[in-house]
Formats: structure tokens, sequence, C-alpha cells
């Protein structure tokens, strides 16, 4: 595609239930990242896939949060047992190489009410 | 720890009125600092990379330069259209630290 797509582009869960987002990145593009990006917040660095490996997974803030890559292409950040403090954007983002520059997309607004 | 300061947090400017903005870095050896320009409700939009002190990036009425510990984005005759949140980026050298540490932006206005 020509960007990186997001979905869903919102989501509304209710506490204590599990959301899947999807990530499809730039084809052909090898590295993929997930932020999250809080209310008035900066973006904070969630994962990071080479391929279909993830050697950086410094960023995820609980054992709720898990995220895999297939296929060196689309990824899916799930989140089990949402809580409140889980509300916020999260942005997916791909690369050519882990050191050029990172394309984002749009962004799925969670909301956990 | 690597960190990103962004100042200021917000400004604003009446269109014509050329201004810089600054990220100020610290970063245990730089890979490469990356600006991005973020609308409301959208994800961040890629401007420029530089990767060693010394370096200039220009496009429109954007420039981007970088020292050892800072960068600019230089705004010269802003237009309405240029107001956004402006974000800087840093990426550090060591092999596996791929992440791009973010500050916290700065969001620019400019009034008509």
């Amino acid at each position: 595609g020509a960007g990186v797509s997001q979905s869903p582009s919102n989501k509304v869960t209710e506490k204590g239930k599990d959301v899947e987002l999807r990530c499809d990145p730039i084809s052909g593009h090898t590295a993929l990242y997930w932020y999250r990006q809080s209310l008035g917040q900066g973006l904070e660095f969630l994962i990071y896939f080479q391929g279909n490996s993830a050697p950086d997974k410094s960023g995820l803030p609980s054992d709720r949060f898990s995220a895999e890559r297939t296929g060196g292409s689309v990824s899916t950040l799930t989140i089990q047992r949402t809580q409140q403090e889980d509300s916020a954007v999260y942005l997916c983002a791909s690369s050519r190489t882990p050191n050029t520059e990172a394309f984002f997309g749009q962004g799925t607004r969670l909301t956990v009410v | 720890e690597d960190q990103v300061t962004q100042s200021p947090e917000a400004l604003r400017l009446q269109e014509g009125e050329s201004s810089s903005l600054n990220c100020s870095y610290t970063v245990s050896g730089l890979r490469g600092l990356f600006w991005y320009r973020q609308d409301p409700g959208k994800g961040p939009e890629f401007l420029f990379t530089l990767y060693s002190a010394g370096e200039e990036k220009e496009k429109e009425r954007l420039k981007a330069t970088l020292t050892k510990k800072e960068s600019f984005l230089h705004i010269t005759a802003p237009k309405p259209e240029d107001s956004a949140t402006y974000l800087c980026a840093v990426q550090a050298a060591p092999q596996g630290a791929q992440k791009l540490v973010f500050g916290q932006g700065t969001r620019l206005t400019i009034n008509p």
C-alpha cells in the first residue's frame, strides 16, 4: 500500500475485555514499531520488530501487552484485560531498514470505559 | 538514559514571522535525529533526518540543523498551514537500540 494502515481507527471497549489492534506496514519495510501516545504526552515506545522477530520489547508496560508479526508484514498488538489507563492512541510505524526514517500510520484511538 | 527535550512547549507566531524550535538531546552516541510534524488526530509525518553535526536539510519554509548537543528547526515566513506539533526524536548508536526516543513536541500556531 501507499502508507502504513492501521485498523480500527477507533475502538471503545469495556474494562477487562481483550482488544487487538492491527498494523499493515508499507510493502517491503523490514522494520516495524509500535508506540503509544497518551493525551498530552509524548510518544512512548512499546516494541520493535525486525522481520518477524522482536529484538526489543522493552517498552511493553505489562504482561497484558503482547505483539506479533507474521510474514514480515502485518503486525497485531494485543492488550488483555484492558484497564482505563490503557486508553491512548496506538501508533504503528515502519521503515525500509532499521536505520532509515520511519513512517507512521494514522493510529488507533483506544478508549477503555 | 537517552533523553530529548524540546522548547518551547508552545509558540504562537504571526504569519510571516520567522522563528526557531529547539531540540536538545542526551544520547549514548547518535545514529540519527528525526523531525516529524503531527496534525491533530493524525500520525506523525516525517520531515527530516540528520546524521552528523553540521548537517542541514531544507524543505520549503523549514530548515533543520544539527550540532553535537541540539537541533534547530528554523521556520521562515511561516503560513497558517504550518500550524502543527513538531516532534523531534533520536535514535541511539548502539546496535539493537533501534527505537526512536521522542521529545514532548512544540505546538506551533501561526496566526493569519
